[in-house]
């Protein structure tokens, strides 16, 4: 137990459809960031939330979006699904005092057929 | 065993021998590095850190190793043992404080 808990953990959806993921960090983690995760490779940054704003983003189309709470609870959302969006989603959090401590949770499968 | 860095994603080791895994970091202006340790099904797991200012850090059986000059990054575990297979990653934060990953370096080890 991380501390920071993702879901679904497996969601199966169809090519063209709508997903919302959804995570929970520790009470005090103001800072999260979403990350792309395809089979044998390493994590790949799609965006950063600071305070409820987008303070950072990666190499990722604006089909990819977020929301962050004020429940330090936060959202990726991705319209318009492909089949190579097909992986592993992780949200990563931390606290302010903490630059460098983010928290990684065990991450939504996500299959587009 | 000792790996040859990136080229080569996969390290079996025996039982109580030391791993070594390598990763080549781009950024010269990164100035913290994380090594993270993923098991199937979870996301990553903090191991060791290490600030560009040091070139050695150790923590309890993991050593990391710091090379700015060739931009070189080693993980080092003694007495490897079959709880240490997963897969990991360096990962290397500069000034945004967001962690940019390496592709990962899959560690079997044998009983």
């Amino acid at each position: 137990e991380t501390g920071v808990t993702q879901s679904p953990t497996h969601l199966i959806k169809t090519r063209g459809q709508q997903v919302t993921l959804r995570c929970s960090s520790q009470s005090g983690h103001n800072t999260v960031s979403w990350y792309q995760q395809a089979l044998g490779q390493g994590p790949q940054f799609i965006f950063q939330y600071y305070r409820e704003e987008e303070n950072g983003r990666g190499n990722f189309p604006p089909r990819f979006s977020g929301l962050q709470f004020p429940n330090y609870s936060s959202e990726l959302n991705v319209n318009a699904l492909e089949l190579d969006d097909s992986a592993l989603y992780l949200c990563a959090s931390r606290h302010r005092t903490t630059p460098y401590g983010y928290t990684f949770g065990s991450g939504t499968r996500l299959t587009v057929v | 065993g000792e790996s040859v860095g990136l080229h080569l994603p996969t390290l079996s080791v025996q039982e109580g021998d030391n791993s070594i895994i390598n990763c080549a970091y781009s950024n010269s202006a990164s100035d913290y590095f994380i090594w993270y340790k993923q098991e199937s099904g979870k996301g990553p797991q903090f191991i060791i850190d290490i600030r560009s200012n040091m070139d050695k850090r150790q923590g309890q059986r993991v050593t990391v190793l710091l090379n700015k000059t060739v931009k070189h990054l080693s993980l080092q575990i003694a007495a490897t043992q079959p709880g240490d297979s997963a897969v990991y990653f360096c990962a290397e934060i500069g000034g945004s404080y967001i962690p940019t990953f390496g592709r990962g370096t899959s560690l079997i080890v044998h009983p």
